[in-house]
């Protein structure tokens, strides 16, 4: 069974800094990875995905993440931090399989970040 | 735009109570599914629906059940609620067939069990 670990469950950083959320991931097969975005007293939504290609993919405000299958990552990065990216952020992974089952996505255990001015 | 409605923001119930969570999404998507999410533990599947009365046990299934008598509604059942099933939870809908396709979330019902 796949499952996801997020490092650090806060983060802080100053705004105009460089945001890092890291995720790792296990499966015994190529995955697709997600990462989504909560803001308060929403639910989430997506901000990235990578499913197959080119292994850097950019997202929505700015955040992009890195497949590295050798080191089985898959972190969120965003050069400069603003005052809205304050919120909680989830890596997900979804296994492609035939079965109903495959629809499934396994989520971190999300990593809420506080922005300082 | 997906629009996934949940039919409460807030809830407050007792030990023992029987309780219904509705989700309502707009988009005639098949898969619907019902996440909890609590501090540090992510969010975690309890059930899934991949078509009209078809449902699947998730990751967390005891203690909850599940209804989809039409396509754009699933509801969420605490035969008897607890209070260790005080938490956040959340419906989604994505469309099948297509792994690319993203879940789409309502906002959440945070259910308060006493």
């Amino acid at each position: 069974a796949q499952s996801v670990t997020q490092l650090g469950s806060h983060v802080s950083v100053s705004e105009g800094a460089l945001v890092l959320l890291r995720c790792n991931y296990s499966s015994s097969v190529p995955p697709y990875l997600f990462w989504y975005v909560q803001y308060p007293n929403q639910g989430l939504q997506l901000l990235l995905k990578y499913t197959t290609g080119a292994t850097l993919v950019k997202g929505i405000n700015g955040f992009e993440a890195e497949f590295k299958k050798s080191e089985t990552s898959f972190h969120l990065t965003k050069p400069s931090a603003h005052m809205s990216d304050a919120a909680e952020y989830f890596c997900a992974v979804r296994i492609p399989m035939i079965k109903a089952a495959g629809n499934k996505l396994t989520f971190g255990g999300g990593t809420r970040v506080l922005v300082k001015p | 735009d997906v629009k996934v409605t949940q039919s409460s923001r807030y809830l407050v119930k007792r030990t023992g109570e029987k309780v219904f969570l509705e989700c309502v999404q707009d988009m005639d998507h098949e898969n619907m599914f019902w996440y909890r999410q609590d501090p540090g533990l992510g969010l975690r599947l309890i059930y899934f629906s991949y078509d009209v009365k078809m449902k699947e046990k998730g990751d967390i299934p005891e203690g909850y059940s599940v209804s989809r008598e039409k396509k754009e509604r699933f509801s969420l059942i605490l035969e008897s609620a607890s209070t260790n099933q005080t938490s956040m939870y959340l419906c989604a809908s994505r469309l099948s067939g297509d792994y690319n396709s993203p879940l789409h979330f309502g906002n959440g019902t945070r259910l308060t069990v006493t």
